[in-house]
C-alpha cells in the first residue's frame, strides 16, 4: 500500500536555526516525491519534487531509497518559513493518473 | 493566467441536501484531480478526470460522490443526500498530462 508519514504534527524552531522535517514512504515501485507548502491563507503550492534535485528557498531533500525517507531539510530557517509542509508521492497508476498520496502534514513555526 | 478557481469557497449545506463544488482548471490543462482533506488529516485523492472522461476514480466513495468534467465548463464533483461525515476540505489540481499540479484554493463544505 502506498503510504506517507509524517511524525511531526508541529515543529518549532528559533529563527537561524537548522530545520529538518521528517518524511518516510512506503511504496512497492519507484516513487517521485515532493514536499508541498500551504502559506497561512494561501493555497498549496509545490516547492520542490526529488527528480528535479533543485534548492528552493534553501530547501533540500534526498531520497534515501533504502531508508524510504525524504526529509526536507534547510540549514537557517527564516520566519517566513512558518507554514504547513506535506509530502507526498506519486507513481503512475490507472490511466496514466499522477495521483498524490500526502502525509498529514508539519506546522512549522519559526520564532524570533 | 488566474490559476485554478474553486467555488464556492465556503458552502453550507443541512443533512440530505446536494452539494456541488466547481473546479475551473488553470488555461491549457485538460487534466483535473479531487481531493478531500478531512479534519487534522493529509490530503486524498478522490478522482482523476480529463475532458468528458473519468479516468481513475479510485478514491471516490461508492455512493452519493459523482464527478464530471464536461467539454465546456469547469469540473464539477456532486455529493447527494450530504452527511455530517462529508464536512471537509475539498481540493482540485489541474495540469497538463504527467506534470506539476497546480492546486485550487479549496472549498470548505459544512454540513449542518
Amino acid at each position: 500500500a502506498q503510504r506517507v508519514t509524517q511524525p511531526e504534527k508541529l515543529l518549532s524552531v528559533f529563527k537561524g536555526a537548522p530545520v529538518e522535517l521528517k518524511c518516510n514512504y512506503s511504496y512497492s515501485g519507484s516513487p517521485e516525491l515532493f514536499w508541498y507548502v500551504q502559506y497561512s491563507r494561501q493555497r498549496l503550492q509545490l516547492l520542490l519534487r526529488h527528480i528535479s534535485r533543485e534548492s528552493i528557498k534553501g530547501f533540500t531533500a534526498d531520497l534515501n531509497k533504502g531508508e524510504t525517507s525524504f526529509h526536507l531539510k534547510k540549514p537557517f530557517a527564516q520566519e517566513e518559513d512558518s507554514a504547513m509542509y506535506y509530502c507526498a508521492l506519486s507513481g503512475l497508476s490507472q490511466g496514466g493518473s499522477e495521483k498524490l498520496v500526502f502525509g498529514k502534514g508539519t506546522k512549522l513555526t519559526v520564532n524570533p | 493566467n488566474a490559476g485554478v478557481m474553486q467555488n464556492p469557497r465556503h458552502l453550507v449545506r443541512r443533512r440530505g441536501q446536494e452539494a456541488r463544488l466547481r473546479c475551473s482548471p488553470m488555461k491549457g490543462h485538460s487534466h483535473v484531480y479531487w481531493y478531500r482533506q478531512l479534519p487534522e488529516e493529509g490530503l486524498k485523492f478522490m478522482v482523476y478526470l480529463q475532458k468528458e472522461n473519468i479516468i481513475d476514480e479510485s478514491g471516490m466513495p461508492k455512493e452519493r460522490f459523482s464527478a464530471e468534467f464536461p467539454k465546456e465548463g469547469p469540473s464539477i464533483l456532486r455529493i447527494q443526500q450530504v452527511v455530517r461525515g462529508d464536512s471537509a476540505a475539498y481540493f482540485c489540481a489541474s495540469s497538463h498530462f504527467l506534470r506539476e499540479q497546480f492546486f485550487g484554493p479549496g472549498t470548505r463544505l459544512t454540513v449542518l
